[in-house]
């Protein structure tokens, strides 16, 4: 099946600080990448679509100049926390579509991120 | 609104069967997906349903029926690598995944 990887799969930063992760679709392009959030023991929470080439279209109570996203390539989305905060420790994974007739998302392996 | 049902959690023995189901409301529907989740990682792909009836491949079968807004998971022949979550995830009319909480499946032995 198609290949997501993320990076870091963990970073531990101090509160006020700025952690970018980074979010590429390896054999294949991808137009679209989903990014979520996970606290533990609850549901994956959608927080905004990547869009190549295009402004992110964010969920409702995301906000955007907090999460920046940049979908700057076909294969490459890059979501930056900043002016991290402890209650922005939480799971961050991203998918993407392959595409064509199929709407599986493919699942990078998420990043943990703690801010002390 | 969206709403998806299941069970939180759920114990079965090694060897067994389990039948996990959900129940779901959304605006629209282009099929339902099942994801299994280990503790710290990523969800992982089980099955697409999209029509009603039942899909099978290999230990996991998905059966969907849409009329109901319905659909189970049913896992044979446990192995404790099966002590997951598994998330019911239905596709709405915009062709975005819904997520629920899923059900934490325990295996003993």
């Amino acid at each position: 099946g198609a290949v997501v990887s993320q990076h870091p799969s963990r970073v531990i930063c101090k509160s006020g600080t700025s952690v970018k992760i980074e979010c590429r679709s390896l054999d294949f392009q991808a137009t679209t990448m989903f990014w979520y959030r996970q606290f533990p023991k609850q549901s994956l929470m959608l927080m905004a679509t990547s869009n190549e080439g295009s402004k992110a279209t964010y969920e409702q109570g995301v906000e955007k100049d907090k999460f920046l996203i940049n979908h700057a390539s076909l294969t490459l989305s890059t979501l930056t926390v900043t002016s991290a905060h402890p209650e922005d420790s939480s799971f961050y994974i991203c998918s993407a579509p392959t595409g064509g007739d199929s709407y599986e998302q493919y699942f990078g392996p998420g990043t943990r991120l703690t801010v002390t | 609104g969206q709403n998806i049902d299941q069970p939180t959690e759920m114990t079965a023995t090694e060897g067994a069967i389990v039948q996990i189901n959900c129940t779901y409301q959304t605006s629209g529907f282009n099929g339902l997906f099942w994801y299994q989740q280990h503790a710290g990682e990523a969800p992982t792909f089980l099955s697409y349903n999209v029509l009603d009836g039942l899909e099978e491949k290999g230990r996991f079968s998905s059966f969907l029926s849409r009329s109901k807004g319905y659909s189970y998971l049913l896992l044979k022949e446990l192995q404790m690598k099966d002590s997951a979550s598994y998330l019911c995830a239905p596709l709405d009319s915009n062709y975005q995944l819904i997520w629920g909480a899923g059900t934490k499946l325990i295996i003993k032995p």
